[in-house]
């Protein structure tokens, strides 16, 4: 069976200082990996996606996040965040053999100006 | 506009009856998901369903009963089995054959009353 753990349940920065969010998975076999955002009352959006290829991922808005295979890792980082990146951000997995996602416990980011 | 939509928004219930969630798609992905969202335990998955006529039990499944008769909709129920409903729902789809993410709908709110 497929886990995630995400590492911090809550990460408090101050605006433009640099922002990683730690996520480590569980699996027996070759997996998909995600990062959602979710804003308070709202669905969540997908921010980036590792299919396979490069192991380092980025999004439009400065979000990046590395594969690490012998490490079991998706770690998400922002050099420079902004008040406007506080929300929960949520890191899935999902085999790529299977259709089930599986989500983490969730990091609140809250940027403090 | 292709999407996923829940309804209703906010829902209320007493306690004993059973209710029914609404959750349509129109972009044609053969998978969707059930989630439920408490604070601090992420996203746990309820059920999953990979193509018409068939659905699986994910991590908490007990208290809730499913059907896809339609491959656009995914209906959940929360029965009276449910011992503690009161939580936020989210429903999504996704495209399993191309590996593309899940695509979320803006959740229910249920509460007990």
């Amino acid at each position: 069976a497929q886990s995630v753990t995400q590492l911090d349940s809550q990460v408090p920065v101050f605006e433009e200082a640099p922002v990683e969010l730690r996520c480590n998975y569980s699996s027996s076999v070759s997996v998909y990996l995600f990062w959602y955002v979710q804003y308070p009352n709202q669905g969540l959006q997908l921010l980036l996606k590792y299919l396979s290829g490069s192991t380092l991922v980025e999004s439009i808005n400065g979000f990046e996040a590395e594969f690490n295979k012998s490490q079991t890792s998706f770690h998400l980082r922002k050099p420079s965040v902004h008040i406007s990146d506080t929300a929960e951000y949520f890191c899935a997995v999902r085999e790529t053999s299977g259709s089930r996602l599986t989500f983490g416990e969730g990091t609140q980011l809250t940027v403090n100006p | 506009d292709g999407g996923i939509t829940q309804s209703p928004k906010y829902l209320f219930r007493k306690e004993g009856q059973n209710v029914t969630l609404s959750c349509e798609q129109n972009l044609n992905h053969d998978a969707m998901y059930w989630y439920r969202q408490d604070p601090g335990q992420g996203l746990r998955l309820i059920y999953y369903s990979q193509i018409v006529n068939d659905f699986q039990k994910g991590d908490i499944a007990e208290g809730y009963s499913v059907s896809r008769e339609k491959k656009e909709s995914f209906p959940l129920t929360v029965t009276s089995a449910q011992k503690n409903p009161t939580a936020f729902y989210l429903c999504a789809s996704s495209d399993i054959p191309s590996g593309t993410e899940a695509f979320f709908g803006q959740g229910t709110r249920l509460t007990v009353v």
